[in-house]
């Protein structure tokens, strides 16, 4: 069965700080994954997607994600997050249907 | 180009009472999935349509269906409503040609009482 695991539900990060959001994926096939962003009360919006080809993928805002086929992992990095970065961030695979992580909660600490 | 919109934006309804939620995707893109966010279980996926077709479906009760039309507008229902439906309903629309993400609408956040 496919599905993607988010392992940490809250991380608290102090501003202009590194941060790093991890996500694990299970899937016997050939995965697309990507990272959406929500602010409160609002829709996702998507930071970045992997496909195929370079594994290290820049997105919006100056997030990056590298994808490890070995460790089936897709982990979200930004080398200095903002105020304004405080959101839940989700992680999600698509196989025939998307599938959502449970969601990270980063809060960033001034 | 425009969003996805998602019509009501907020709805209060009582229990045993039904809902009909509107999505209008992306212009072009043919693919709209509803998504259910609550809480205490995330983001989950309630079912896809494609041309008009009921392509996926997730895991949900059959009070919960939907429809799309042939200008790829879609519409979710819940019948007999229960308090645990109060969720902020989310639709998506995506177009293979642009790499298979999903766009997403601002949501309906729907309150049973």
């Amino acid at each position: 069965a496919q599905s993607v695991t988010q392992l940490d539900s809250q991380v608290p990060v102090f501003e202009e700080a590194p941060v790093e959001l991890r996500c694990n994926y299970s899937s016997s096939v050939s995965v697309y994954l990507f990272w959406y962003v929500q602010y409160p009360n609002q829709g996702l919006q998507l930071l970045l997607k992997y496909l195929s080809g370079s594994t290290l993928v820049k997105g919006i805002n100056g997030f990056e994600a590298e994808f490890n086929k070995s460790q089936t992992s897709f982990h979200l990095r930004k080398p200095s997050v903002h105020i304004s970065d405080t959101a839940e961030y989700f992680c999600a695979g698509e196989i025939y249907q998307f599938y959502f992580g449970t969601g990270t909660s980063l809060t960033v600490i001034p | 180009k425009a969003g996805v919109t998602q019509t009501p934006r907020y709805l209060i309804k009582t229990r045993g009472q039904q809902v009909t939620l509107s999505c209008s995707p992306i212009s072009g893109h043919r693919s709209v999935s509803w998504y259910q966010q609550t809480p205490g279980q995330g983001l989950q996926f309630l079912f896809e349509y494609f041309s008009e077709t009921q392509r996926n479906k997730g895991n949900f009760p059959g009070r919960f269906s939907g429809r799309q039309f042939s200008n790829s507008r879609s519409e979710m229902n819940v019948s007999t409503l229960e308090l645990g439906d109060s969720a902020l309903y989310l639709c998506a629309s995506s177009a293979r040609a642009e790499g298979y993400e999903q766009y997403f609408g601002p949501g309906t956040r729907l309150t049973v009482t």
